[in-house]
């Protein structure tokens, strides 16, 4: 069955610290794979995706990940965080076989402290 | 986004009563969808339609129904509210044909539904 884990709940880092928020996969199909940011009150922005080729991908707002595809896992880096990036970010999974469904993790919440 | 929205944006309703939740895109897109987000969990999948006449049912459809009535309309109904209901509704689009968003999703703003 398809499913998304983000294992931290919530993430307190200090302003210009380096982050990394953790999502792993599970997925029976090639993964398309997404990470979404929601501001408080917000909809959901896409910050990056990756559907094939570079396994190293780059999104808005200086936010990277990497596909690993030995491991299921895509994590969400940011080498110095701003207060701004306080959000609620969530992991997903989707593929064009099942009708571009997607599956979101539970979402990780993140607090920057100045 | 302005390109999804969502109306009505807040929502107080009672036990029991009938509720219809509207989404209306401009970006041409065939497909759409409705999800549920609670603390904790996540979004969860409600409905999915690829065109007017393709609706299929996703993870958490009990409860709900929905109507395509245009390929840029796409209306979620709680026949008979009832309280475990009360959640942040989100309605997103999707582009089938081959594209640099091919599979990406857009998302409206959001309507907040609290059931009494």
């Amino acid at each position: 069955a398809q499913s998304v884990t983000q294992p931290d709940i919530h993430i307190t880092v200090s302003e210009g610290a380096s982050l990394e928020l953790r999502c792993n996969y599970s997925y029976g199909a090639t993964p398309y794979l997404f990470w979404y940011v929601q501001s408080p009150g917000q909809g959901l922005q896409l910050l990056l995706k990756y559907f094939s080729g570079d396994t190293l991908v780059q999104g808005i707002k200086g936010f990277e990940a990497e596909f690993k595809r030995s491991q299921s896992s895509f994590n969400l880096r940011k080498p110095s965080v701003h207060w701004s990036d306080a959000a609620e970010y969530f992991c997903a999974v989707g593929a064009a076989n099942t009708g571009n469904q997607f599956y979101f993790g539970t979402g990780t919440s993140l607090t920057v402290i100045p | 986004d302005a390109d999804v929205t969502q109306t009505p944006r807040n929502r107080i309703t009672k036990t029991g009563k009938r509720i219809m939740l509207e989404c209306s895109q401009t970006k041409g897109h065939d497909r759409m969808y409705w999800y549920r987000q609670d603390p904790g969990l996540g979004l969860r999948l409600i409905y999915y339609s690829f065109d007017v006449k393709d609706i299929n049912k996703g993870e958490i459809s009990d409860g709900y129904s929905v109507s395509r009535q245009a390929q840029a309309k796409f209306s979620l109904s709680l026949e008979s509210a009832i309280p475990n209901q009360t959640a942040l509704y989100f309605c997103a689009t999707s582009d089938s044909r081959a594209g640099s968003s091919y599979n990406e999703q857009f998302f409206g703003p959001g309507t907040r539904l609290t059931v009494l």
